[in-house]
């Protein structure tokens, strides 16, 4: 069954850091870029960040630059998602998503999302 | 605030043809291909629409694309209840070197 298996809730304290990750299988890993993007309660979807899994390059917002960092297993076929000095903004559903071979912003599988939860 | 620019809310009754649109700019959909995603609250964004006009298999062919200028829309033509759901816009934009979103509009079947 071709999907993307997130890990579960997280509740950090602000400062904290987290790391979110996305089993893949089904389908050959290195084919597919994997993007990570998150939504704040009630808000759109912000970018993230997205990796290769062929050769493990990255590539991240500016906004985010520091603060994220993602990272892949090819022997598990797993994205890892880092975020590091969290804070209370960083409060969302975090998913990852495969794209389609070509189109960059076309993402034809999600993970189930993971609610990474910052509060004190 | 979301670099590409959705309506809120749209509605319509059953049977009626809906478009949403989606503006952007010239980094963004006027050279790449504009993807159109389905969300219920609480689930997973859904493909709905790739490359500008593609339906995924098992997506109505209710569901169509289109794109002008620095503008996108999505129709959804015989509109039903259980279209109801929130739809959203991503493109690749150039001068970001990263995808973009709308903020999403909210679709009332009335």
């Amino acid at each position: 069954q071709v999907q993307l298996v997130q890990s579960g809730a997280e509740v950090k304290k602000p400062g904290a850091s987290v790391k979110v990750s996305c089993k893949a299988s089904g389908y050959t890993f290195t084919d597919h870029f994997v993007h990570w993007v998150r939504q704040a309660p009630g808000q759109g979807l912000e970018w993230m960040g997205i990796i290769n899994p062929s050769d493990g390059i990255t590539s991240y917002p500016q906004n985010l630059q520091g603060r994220v960092r993602v990272t892949r297993e090819t022997s598990t076929s797993t994205v890892y998602m880092e975020l590091t000095s969290l804070r209370s903004e960083d409060t969302a559903v975090y998913y990852c998503a495969r794209t389609i071979l070509g189109i960059p912003a076309g993402y034809d599988l999600w993970g189930q999302g993971a609610m990474v939860t910052v509060s004190s | 605030q979301s670099v590409l620019t959705q309506p809120p809310s749209a509605s319509g009754t059953p049977g009626q043809r809906v478009t949403i649109s989606c503006s952007g700019s010239s980094s963004n959909i006027v050279d790449n291909p504009v993807n159109w995603y389905r969300q219920v609250p609480g689930t997973a964004p859904k493909l709905l629409i790739y490359d500008t006009n593609q339906r995924p298999s098992g997506v109505p062919d209710r569901f169509s694309g289109s794109k002008s200028g620095t503008s996108a829309s999505l129709t959804i033509s015989g509109l039903q209840s259980e279209d109801e759901a929130d739809f959203f816009c991503a493109v690749w934009d150039d001068s970001l070197n990263g995808p973009v979103f709308g903020g999403g509009t909210k679709l009332t079947v009335l």
